[in-house]
C-alpha cells in the first residue's frame, strides 16, 4: 500500500500571506492526486483533482503542483475562512490512501 | 440539491452492532461507487468500505468480517452494518461519492455521523 506524507504538521501563517504545503507518496503516484480541506466540524471538501486540477467551485488562490512522489497545495492570500486541516490523497493504487493532514492555523 | 445524508450513529458498548445509514437525494446511488471512510477523534481519514455501481463490495482489513456495505435502490440509501463494535472503531463515519466511476477521489461527501463504542 502506498503511504501519503504530509508536512508539515502545522503550518503558521498570517492571513494575506502564502502557506505551501507538502505531500509525499511512498512511490509513485503519477498524477493521482487530491486534495481536501477539512474544517472543524465538517466533512472534508474536495479542492484539487489530478494534482493540479481545481474542483468546481474552488477559488484560484488555491492551487496543486506535483507528479510522481513530491506534490504541493500552495494557498495564496490566505484568507479567515482558509484555516483548517489540508489532506491530500492518492488514488493511482487501491486503497486510496490519505496523508496525515496539514493544520494551517493563524500566526 | 445533490446531497449525502448520514444517520444512525450513537453510542454502543464493545461487541455491540450498530446500522448506518446514508441517504441520497439529487442522485442514484445504484450508479455510483461510492464509499464509507471514517476518521477517529483527533485523526485522519481512513477508508472503510465500498460498494462498486454493479453492486461489488470490498472491506477494509481492519473491518472485514465485521462491517457489511449494503444498499436498496428503491429507498437510495446506503447502510453500513456494524457488528462486533471495538474501541476503536470509535470514529465519525462519511459516506462519499467518486466523481467519476472507479477514479477514487471524492467530489460529494456527507456530513458524517459519529459512532461511539464505549461501555
Amino acid at each position: 500500500e502506498i503511504v501519503m506524507t504530509q508536512s508539515p504538521a502545522t503550518l503558521s501563517v498570517s492571513p494575506g500571506e502564502r502557506a505551501t504545503l507538502s505531500c509525499r507518496a511512498s512511490q509513485s503516484v503519477y498524477n493521482s492526486l487530491a486534495w481536501y480541506q477539512q474544517k472543524p466540524g465538517q466533512a472534508p471538501r474536495l479542492l484539487i483533482y489530478g494534482a493540479s486540477a481545481r474542483a468546481t467551485g474552488i477559488p484560484a488562490r488555491f492551487s496543486g503542483s506535483g507528479s510522481g512522489t513530491e506534490f504541493t497545495l500552495t494557498i495564496s492570500g490566505l484568507q479567515s475562512e482558509d484555516f483548517a486541516v489540508y489532506y491530500c490523497q492518492q488514488y493511482n493504487d487501491w486503497p486510496p490512501h490519505f496523508g496525515g493532514g496539514t493544520k494551517v492555523e493563524i500566526k | 440539491e445533490v446531497q449525502l445524508v448520514e444517520s444512525g450513529g450513537g453510542l454502543v458498548q464493545p461487541g455491540g452492532s450498530l446500522r448506518l445509514s446514508c441517504e441520497a437525494s439529487g442522485l442514484t446511488v445504484s450508479r455510483h461507487y461510492i464509499i464509507w471512510v471514517r476518521q477517529a477523534p483527533g485523526k485522519g481519514l481512513e477508508w472503510v468500505s465500498v460498494i462498486y455501481s454493479d453492486g461489488s463490495t470490498y472491506s477494509a482489513d481492519s473491518v472485514k468480517g465485521r462491517f457489511t456495505i449494503s444498499r436498496d435502490i428503491s429507498k437510495n440509501t446506503l447502510y453500513l452494518l456494524m457488528n462486533s463494535l471495538r474501541a476503536e472503531d470509535t470514529a465519525v463515519y462519511y459516506c462519499a461519492r467518486t466523481s467519476a466511476g472507479d477514479i477514487w477521489y471524492f467530489d460529494l461527501w456527507g456530513r458524517g455521523t459519529l459512532v461511539t463504542v464505549s461501555s
